[in-house]
């Protein structure tokens, strides 16, 4: 069972088009991440955050993190092919320095 | 700066042999992680430095891996003996002060056959 679960697991949208991802879990989260991972690369990170309720937003994304800190999601808006990727969520956990990975969504976009 | 540094690239082994990996940090951070990526099992970490200093290894599968960190700025990851279930995509990543914001590396792409 993984700590943070993510849905959809797998996601195909035609260019201009809105999506929502969401990064849920069971457990309380000092903070959490959203990394974004092309073929062939490392995950890059897009945004942390760390507060409830708090909302940060980069150009197209808004990013916002559960009131509970449990949960988090990640929204895009007119999505654009170059948004294609697999999108990963990560926290460390309230109760200690032990960091975990979602499972991830891959999303594709299409022109 | 460069970025994480990894070689090499692509690694294709035979069953039974040793695989070292290799990981160059960004300069000035303080925390190193070994990760692996699978389709299955998504990215996991493996084990993580700081200072150079093993902190949790709790993640490295069994005793055929081992990892180092000599100095601030080289880390290996070694498998021996290799198994085809070890096949995989190993991340290093590094981070300054703030632990959980990771740059990562290009990764190995290990093949075991």
């Amino acid at each position: 069972t993984q700590l943070l679960e993510q849905s959809p697991q797998f996601l195909s949208i035609q260019e201009g088009e809105n999506l929502t991802v969401y990064c849920n879990s069971s457990s309380v989260f000092s903070s959490l991440q959203w990394y974004r991972q092309e073929p062939g690369e490392g995950p890059v990170l897009l945004v942390t955050v760390v507060t409830g309720g708090e909302v940060k937003k980069l150009k197209r994304l808004t990013f916002q993190f559960g009131d509970a800190r449990k949960d988090s999601s990640l929204h895009i808006t007119a999505a654009q092919p170059g948004d294609t990727g697999l999108y990963l969520c990560a926290g460390d956990l309230d109760t200690g320095n032990q960091f975990y990975f979602g499972t991830g969504t891959s999303l594709t976009v299409i022109p | 700066d460069a970025g994480v540094i990894q070689s090499p690239r692509h690694e294709v082994t035979e069953m039974g042999q040793e695989v070292t990996l290799r990981c160059k940090p960004i300069s000035g951070h303080d925390y190193l992680f070994w990760y692996r990526q699978t389709m299955m099992r998504g990215l996991e970490l493996l084990i993580y430095f700081n200072n150079n200093v093993p902190i949790d290894d709790s993640g490295m599968p069994e005793d055929r891996f081992s990892a180092k960190m000599p100095n601030a700025s080289f880390s290996t990851l070694k498998i021996q003996p290799s198994e085809p279930r070890d096949s995989a995509v190993y991340f290093c990543a590094s981070s300054g002060e703030t632990y959980t914001e990771a740059f990562f590396g290009q990764g190995t792409r290990l093949t075991v056959v």
